[in-house]
């Protein structure tokens, strides 16, 4: 069974700090991976997609890792802002693209 | 980049009544649509998917006769919760992928409750 397992479910830190999330997933075949973020009451939006042959990609502050070989990916978010503060995604493709399995998200707060 | 579009972006109705919402592809032609539900503090479900001028694939556990999809264009995919009850209530969000990159584009999603 296709699962994305993301850690911590939730996450507190001062503007300002860095953090770190992960997840893994056992999805077979593999296409790509992806980070959203998702705001309170709002759709999803992309900040990264990686194929197989990726191992990191960076959007501005955030920048994902990739390890197919231990299907582990991380999203590292540097100098907090508070406007990062909502839930984060991971979902991964397979099927060239159209089926997605995604992760239970982790919500992060960001705090003055 | 690409825009979803979705209207309204909150609707009130009655049980019993129907509700339809609108997903639209702005910018580009949309081959497939998904439309997903989300609980509070869950994560995304997948209903069905869709493809323009064909029924759409329901996930197993939506009822098709009560969450009915149409896709009539490339730019445009309507789902109208029938009967709606309160357990309906929900945030509805819509993506669209072109065909041409792997890239799903979401919707700003929908929140419908019904009373």
């Amino acid at each position: 069974k296709n699962q994305v397992e993301q850690s911590p479910q939730s996450l507190i830190i001062l503007e300002g700090k860095n953090c770190t999330l992960q997840c893994n997933y056992t999805v077979s075949p593999f296409s790509n991976l992806r980070w959203y973020k998702q705001d309170t009451g709002r759709g999803p939006v992309s900040l990264t997609i990686m194929t197989f042959s990726e191992n990191t990609k960076s959007n501005g502050r955030y920048t994902a890792t990739l390890d197919a070989d231990t299907k582990q990916s991380s999203l590292h978010i540097t100098a907090s802002q508070l406007s990062d503060s909502a839930s984060y995604i991971c979902v991964v493709s397979s099927n060239a693209g159209n089926m997605l399995t995604f992760g239970g998200g982790t919500r992060l707060m960001v705090k003055p | 980049g690409a825009v979803v579009s979705q209207h309204p972006s909150w609707v009130i109705c009655k049980s019993g009544t129907s509700v339809k919402i609108e997903c639209r592809s702005l910018d580009f032609q949309a081959t497939t649509m998904f439309w997903y539900r989300q609980f509070p503090k869950q994560s995304l479900m997948l209903m069905a998917t869709s493809n323009e001028g064909s029924k759409a694939t329901y996930e197993q556990g939506v009822e098709k006769d009560k969450f009915l999809i149409n896709h009539a264009s490339l730019t445009l995919s309507t789902l109208t919760v029938t009967s709606a009850h309160p357990e309906d209530s929900s945030f509805y969000i819509c993506s669209a992928t072109s065909g041409i990159s792997y890239e799903q584009y979401f919707g700003p999603g929908t929140r419908l409750t019904v009373t």
